[in-house]
């Protein structure tokens, strides 16, 4: 069964810090991976998705890696600003339609 | 287009009243999601729906809820009768055909049963 984990659980830093999220999945036989942003009492935005052949996604300030054979993504955000303050989480899928979330990580961005 | 739209946006009901979420998938979209969320589990799958057919409910906890998606434009998840651990951030999602495709979610419902 597909577990996904992310590290850490919350995260606070100055604003202007570089920053790397973690995301690891225990089956390496995913089909993508996507990173999504949830502000509070807000529904998900899918920021970055990334198919399993390839390596890397970016999208202005962020950056999402893809290892698969190590089971491991991370979301890299630039130069972080308070407006990035959020809920990251990322999901995996396998062979069938469904995306396995993982817990996420509660960024706090300060001025 | 206006996005994943989901009604009510709040919704307060006694133990034991039916309950019915609304969901509206963008258009063009052939896949959508139920999905409930909670602070002790996160983020769970219910059930999906491929072109209105219902594919996997294995995700539904118990015979109490219901869904249908009677054409592409329209969804329901329905509880009878409802109970306090069901409440919850009820969140309907969207997505193309092709598996690799990005995920719609809409605003979500806040769910609480007292």
């Amino acid at each position: 069964k597909q577990e996904v984990t992310q590290i850490p659980a919350a995260l606070s830093v100055p604003e202007g810090e570089n920053l790397v999220l973690n995301c690891s999945f225990t089956d390496s036989a995913i089909y993508n991976l996507q990173w999504f942003r949830q502000d509070p009492g807000k529904g998900l935005t899918s920021l970055l998705l990334i198919q399993s052949s390839q390596r890397e996604q970016t999208s202005g300030r962020l950056n999402a890696s893809l290892d698969k054979s190590s089971g491991r993504s991370t979301l890299y955000i630039a130069a972080s600003q308070p407006g990035d303050s959020a809920t990251y989480l990322c999901a995996v899928r396998q062979n069938t339609d469904k995306l396995i979330f993982g817990t996420g990580t509660r960024l706090q961005v300060f001025p | 287009d206006a996005g994943v739209i989901q009604s009510p946006r709040h919704e307060v009901t006694e133990m034991g009243q039916e309950v019915t979420l609304r969901c509206k998938p963008i258009s063009g979209h052939d896949y959508l999601f139920w999905y409930r969320q909670t602070m002790m589990r996160g983020l769970e799958l219910l059930i999906y729906f491929n072109n209105n057919v219902p594919i996997d409910d294995s995700g539904m906890p118990e015979d109490r809820f219901s869904a249908k998606m009677p054409n592409a434009s329209f969804s329901t998840l329905k509880i009878q009768p409802s109970e306090p651990r069901d409440s919850a951030v009820y969140f309907c999602a969207s997505s193309r055909q092709a598996t690799n495709e990005k995920l719609f979610f809409g605003s979500g419902t806040q769910l609480s049963v007292l």
